[in-house]
């Protein structure tokens, strides 16, 4: 059964402090993508990665970072927490190619205070 | 740039009644398709997707979409509402570089007893 697991399900953090989103996936996939979800938003492409070590802005990149290390791993990098990046963090990947679909994480819900 | 729309934020709809969700994309080029539901507390997962293969796809659940390329829409319906279809359904097509997925806003569904 294919799988993508996120490091947390619910943080708190305060502002100003470095989190640290972990996503592993056991499906040897390519591709890895990293959401935020906000209500009446929908999902909204942070940054994605085809490759290791490689790394694409998506479309509200600013105030994150990624690293991919390895292949199975995708972290997101808060670099100093602020209290409107209090969001649902959803982490998915997929196989290169038009059809594939993304598998999901089951989320963290990070909390900035 | 390609993007998604879906008609109502909110649909609720009675125990065994027709589930219908709206969706229109716009795309220059043939578009590739997706729908994914989000069940509670939950990652999201595909219900279906268009291949062009044909243009009623059939997915999991009792769902289905039909495919209108002069109306650019992509509707989801299901022929009788169960209570487990409570879930937020989101829309999606994807961009052909680099497997970006756009998500529309998503439909809340609501099953009413």
């Amino acid at each position: 059964d294919v799988k993508v697991t996120q490091s947390s399900r619910y943080l708190v953090k305060r502002t100003g402090e470095k989190v640290f989103l972990e996503c592993v996936q056991d499906m040897d996939h390519e591709n890895m993508f990293w959401y935020r979800q906000d209500p009446g938003l929908g999902l909204r492409l942070i940054y994605f990665s085809y490759d290791v070590k490689m790394k694409e802005k998506g479309d509200i990149p600013e105030g994150y970072s990624v690293s991919r290390e390895k292949k199975e791993r995708f972290s997101l990098i808060l670099e100093s927490a602020s209290t409107n990046q209090t969001s649902m963090y959803l982490c998915a990947s997929s196989l290169t190619g038009a059809y594939n679909e993304q598998f999901f994480g089951p989320g963290t819900r990070l909390t900035v205070l | 740039a390609q993007s998604v729309t879906q008609l109502g934020s909110h649909v609720s709809v009675s125990e065994g009644a027709l589930v219908l969700l709206r969706c229109n994309y716009s795309s220059s080029v043939p578009p590739y398709l997706f729908w994914y539901v989000q069940y509670p507390n939950q990652g999201l997962q595909l219900l279906l997707k268009y291949t062009s293969a044909a243009t009623l796809v059939k997915g999991i659940n009792g769902f289905e979409a039909e495919f209108k390329k002069s109306e650019t829409s992509f509707h989801l319906t299901k022929p009788s509402a169960h209570m487990s279809d409570a879930a937020e359904y989101f829309c999606a097509v994807m961009e052909t570089s680099y497997d970006k997925v756009i998500f529309g806003p998503g439909t809340s569904l609501s099953v009413i007893p």
